[in-house]
């Protein structure tokens, strides 16, 4: 079946450090990939997204490209900020048929220390 | 669009008690998504909707919990009867199409 695998947190970076955080998946077909961003208190937000091979997705300085090759999709960010501070989710849905379940990683929660 | 909005925001409830939980998704958005955040289990989806049909509710913990949607601006999950365990952050989301979720901010449910 599908499946969605992230690096485990917490991590912990000092403001304008580089970020990558880690996501692979396994699915059939050509699936959609997504990145959200849990801010305390907050519900998830969609970050930014990629529906086909080499395909970048991007916002708000964070990046990340849809590598079938090697089934990834790793978020980056070139230099971080405290307000980054949150949890990040990898998704991924299979966009087979009328099936639009989301496929969740676990969540990697990110700490930036000024 | 104000978004997807979700009440109450907290709700503090005694065990054995019924709880509603209420869900407006965004205009226009064809799925609805329930889902239940907590510490031990993360992000697990309930239950999702198209057209106000259940599709798959296979996340359902136990007949204890049932969702409804009446029309495409309004759904329910209601937990009956209520217990500690269930205490978590419960999350309804909207798509159009099913691409791209916008989730509420939740209903921080507490039950002792």
């Amino acid at each position: 079946g599908n499946s969605v695998t992230q690096m485990e947190g917490p991590v912990t970076l000092s403001e304008e450090a580089f970020l990558t955080i880690n996501c692979t998946y396994t699915a059939t077909g050509y699936p959609s990939l997504f990145w959200y961003v849990q801010y305390p208190g907050e519900g998830l937000q969609l970050l930014l997204k990629a529906t086909k091979a080499d395909d970048k997705g991007s916002n708000k300085g964070f990046e990340a490209t849809y590598r079938k090759e090697t089934t990834s999709f790793h978020l980056e960010k070139g230099s971080v900020q405290v307000s980054d501070s949150a949890v990040y989710f990898c998704a991924l849905s299979s966009n087979a048929g009328n099936n639009r379940k989301l496929i969740w990683g676990l969540g990697t929660s990110l700490a930036v220390n000024p | 669009d104000a978004g997807v909005i979700q009440s109450p925001r907290h709700e503090v409830t005694e065990m054995g008690q019924e709880v509603t939980l209420r869900c407006k998704p965004i205009s226009g958005h064809d799925y609805l998504f329930w889902y239940r955040q907590t510490m031990m289990r993360g992000l697990e989806l309930l239950i999702y909707f198209n057209n106000n049909v259940p599709i798959d509710d296979s996340g359902m913990p136990e007949d204890r919990f049932s969702a409804k949607m009446p029309n495409a601006s309004f759904s329910t999950l209601k937990i009956q009867p209520s217990e500690p365990r269930d205490s978590a952050v419960y999350f309804c989301a909207s798509s159009a199409k099913g691409y791209g979720y916008t989730f509420g901010s939740g209903t921080r449910l507490t039950v002792v």
